[in-house]
């Protein structure tokens, strides 16, 4: 079993949907990232927790640490959206990556 | 301010061979860390440097080694490649060292071929 698991592994959407993407997690963690990686492969970070709640534009982003799970949320779904979304988890000082959501939003 | 920049974007070395990859980190920024990505296996932590100090190592063979420089740019090196070490190679910078304090910022990646 994956130290991180993520669900759904694939999404689709219409523009304007509310997405959810969520990750579970097996090993202590110091904090929980939320990376997107467009097609041409680059990654960007979104979000870096280690509690609570983050919200950045349409984008956001919870933990439950006893539950060890995360999710992230997009709202008013666009196009422009479409990416994979990865879930890492921050354990000894190492990133462990969970296998990635591909989301597609259709106009 | 300029980015995570890695060099070269695409590479095709022949199975024996080695390679180097390079990474230059956000300016002020003293840690580098390096992932592979593959379809298979995804996203995996290789090692990562700090003020040019190795701290912390992936499960990957000797033949994957690295080095940082006094300017915190970061070398990665595959010695004898196979045919699985295609893959995107990923380097990420941190102000510190360990991201949980300060975040990551990933450069555009190396795609490696390896023939």
């Amino acid at each position: 079993k994956n130290e991180v698991e993520q669900s759904p592994q694939n999404l689709t959407a219409q523009e304007g949907e509310f997405i959810t993407i969520n990750c579970s997690y097996s090993v202590g963690i110091s904090a929980l990232h939320w990376l997107q990686q467009h097609p041409g492969g680059g990654i960007v970070s979104l979000f870096m927790l280690s509690s609570g709640k983050k919200k950045h534009g349409r984008l956001i982003a919870t933990i439950n640490i006893q539950e060890k799970h995360s999710s992230l949320h997009i709202t008013a779904s666009h196009p422009r959206d479409s990416a994979v979304y990865i879930c890492a988890v921050d354990n000894t000082d190492k990133l462990i990556f969970g296998t990635g959501t591909r989301l597609q939003v259709f106009p | 301010k300029a980015g995570v920049t890695q060099t070269p974007r695409y590479l095709i070395k022949t199975r024996g061979q080695q390679v180097t990859l390079s990474c230059s980190p956000i300016s002020g920024h003293r840690s580098v860390s390096w992932y592979q990505q593959t379809p298979g296996q995804g996203l995996q932590f290789l090692f990562e440097y700090f003020s040019e100090t190795q701290r912390n190592k992936g499960n990957f063979p000797g033949r994957f080694s690295g080095r940082q420089f006094s300017n915190s740019r970061s070398e990665m090196n595959v010695s004898t490649l196979e045919l699985g070490d295609s893959a995107l190679y990923l380097c990420a910078s941190s102000l510190g060292f360990g991201g949980r304090h300060y975040g990551y910022t990933f450069g555009s990646g190396t795609r490696l071929t390896v023939v």
